[in-house]
């Protein structure tokens, strides 16, 4: 699986837009880049994953760009139950192995 | 959403304990389990990968026999940690995938363990 790149930490103000970036420049083409969540003492809660294009849900927006080399995960109106630690994990759709995490970058929504 | 049930959340025992801690996915079929241990403010870390009906394949660095786990149908997988000493408390979470395409990995919402 490629390697993943994220700021170890990052505040947003309640109510604005959280944008968590996430460098993955040696992704493979069959590739997807998953996002999950933390909240502290729960188990990782699934936000969004996408291969190439631009998703979006309930929860949060992707943004890919063309090269895939990075993407961003836009948390659109923050709120404090938001604040968690955020990674960004790839991987290959069809891979039988467990998800690996790094680090992470743990969000602080402030009031 | 598919939903993986883990119990239970919290245990609390005397060291020499062996403690059971259950998997379940509620609304899917897991062909692969996942177990995994994380330490306080360190990420998650991969202990083992159980298919159902065949032998788990450990991480290295993880005793198959101190970490013991069944598989025994598509909607349920146990972690048995024997003879727990004070060393094993950590924060254990299962996580369950079908073989369906790019569907994604989901987590049980863990169990902590403190061994007295």
């Amino acid at each position: 699986d490629a390697k993943t790149t994220q700021p170890p930490s990052m505040d947003c103000a309640e109510g604005r837009a959280a944008n968590l970036p996430c460098n993955h420049s040696t992704i493979s083409g069959n590739e997807y880049v998953y996002w999950y969540r933390q909240i502290h003492s729960q188990g990782p809660q699934y936000i969004i994953h996408g291969l190439k294009n631009n998703e979006t849900n309930e929860m949060a927006s992707l943004i890919i760009t063309e090269d895939r080399k990075s993407s961003t995960l836009i948390l659109p109106h923050a709120t404090l139950r938001d604040t968690a630690v955020y990674y960004c994990i790839v991987r290959a759709s069809n891979s039988g192995y467990a998800l690996n995490f790094g680090k992470g970058t743990s969000l602080l929504v402030t009031p | 959403g598919a939903v993986v049930s883990q119990h239970p959340s919290r245990v609390i025992c005397k060291s020499g304990t062996s403690v059971k801690i259950e998997c379940r996915s509620l609304d899917f079929q897991a062909t692969t389990m996942f177990w995994y241990r994380q330490f306080p403010k360190q990420s998650l870390m991969l202990m083992a990968t159980s298919n159902e009906g065949s032998k788990a394949t450990y991480e290295q660095g993880v005793e198959k026999d101190k970490f013991l786990i069944n598989h025994a149908s598509l909607t349920l997988s146990t972690l048995t940690v024997t003879s727990a000493h004070p060393e094993d408390s950590s924060f254990y979470i299962c996580s369950a995938k079908t073989e369906w395409g790019n569907q994604p990995q989901h987590f049980g919402d863990g169990t902590r363990l403190s061994i007295l």
